[in-house]
């Protein structure tokens, strides 16, 4: 298997602009995390799924965070507009139940 | 609450002395505890777990950790470190209500030659 893939693995944009970042679990896992990790605040668990189910979004600090898993097979998260203290490395996690996370190798978003 | 305390934002030891990465944490019910390691640029890899049976648990790159329930605490050993072993380390422990991880902040392992 080839693991947690994310894409892009680099992202520079400019404030106000869409941001969309791509996330494809590991075939078979039924849970998928975002976190956000930045120096300031560490790690943060943004959103998670269970089942392409969204089930707490209660750390997506702001309306203009979302996020979507439309199989089980594929996620984004998208930010809209985004502004320059999004700017942080955003991972994306999957695992079957009960068992250990497997996180994808992260997408750098620098907002200018 | 549930928690997670890693007491120490830095360990320094020299290469070939034992390690010890301290984590603390308080959670409702069983506890589900993991080691993580977080290379530069990289993503977080899993090192152990612990959910149930012996207290010492070993896991990858030669890292075990001890569970104590007495004193609350799943401390990240190794005998014999290595340079390559510098990295950040997070401990984490798994809310029974949600099958959330609840995550230390984290402590950075340095290895001097």
């Amino acid at each position: 298997d080839a693991g947690v893939i994310q894409s892009p693995r680099h992202e520079v944009t400019e404030m106000g602009q869409e941001v969309t970042l791509r996330c494809k679990p590991i075939s078979g896992h039924d849970y998928l995390f975002w976190y956000r990790q930045t120096m300031m605040r560490g790690l943060e668990l943004l959103i998670y799924f269970n089942n392409n189910v969204p089930i707490d979004d209660s750390g997506m600090p702001e309306d203009r965070f979302s996020a979507k898993m439309p199989n089980a097979s594929f996620s984004t998260l998208k930010i809209q507009p985004s502004e320059p203290r999004d700017s942080a490395v955003y991972f994306c996690a999957s695992s079957s139940a009960i068992n250990e996370q497997f996180f994808g190798p992260g997408t750098r978003l620098t907002v200018l | 609450a549930q928690s997670v305390a890693q007491p120490e934002d830095q360990v320094n030891v020299a290469e070939g002395n034992p390690l010890t990465v301290k984590c603390t944490y308080s959670v409702s019910g069983n506890p589900y505890l993991f080691w993580y390691v977080q290379y530069p640029n990289r993503g977080l890899q899993f090192l152990l777990k612990y959910i149930t049976g012996d207290n010492l648990v070993k896991g990858s790159y030669g890292f075990e950790a001890e569970f104590n329930k007495s004193q609350t605490s799943f401390h990240l050993k190794k005998p014999s470190a290595l340079v390559s072993d510098s990295a950040l380390y997070f401990c984490a422990v798994r809310d029974n209500s949600n099958y959330q991880l609840i995550w230390g902040a984290g402590t950075k392992l340095i290895i001097k030659p």
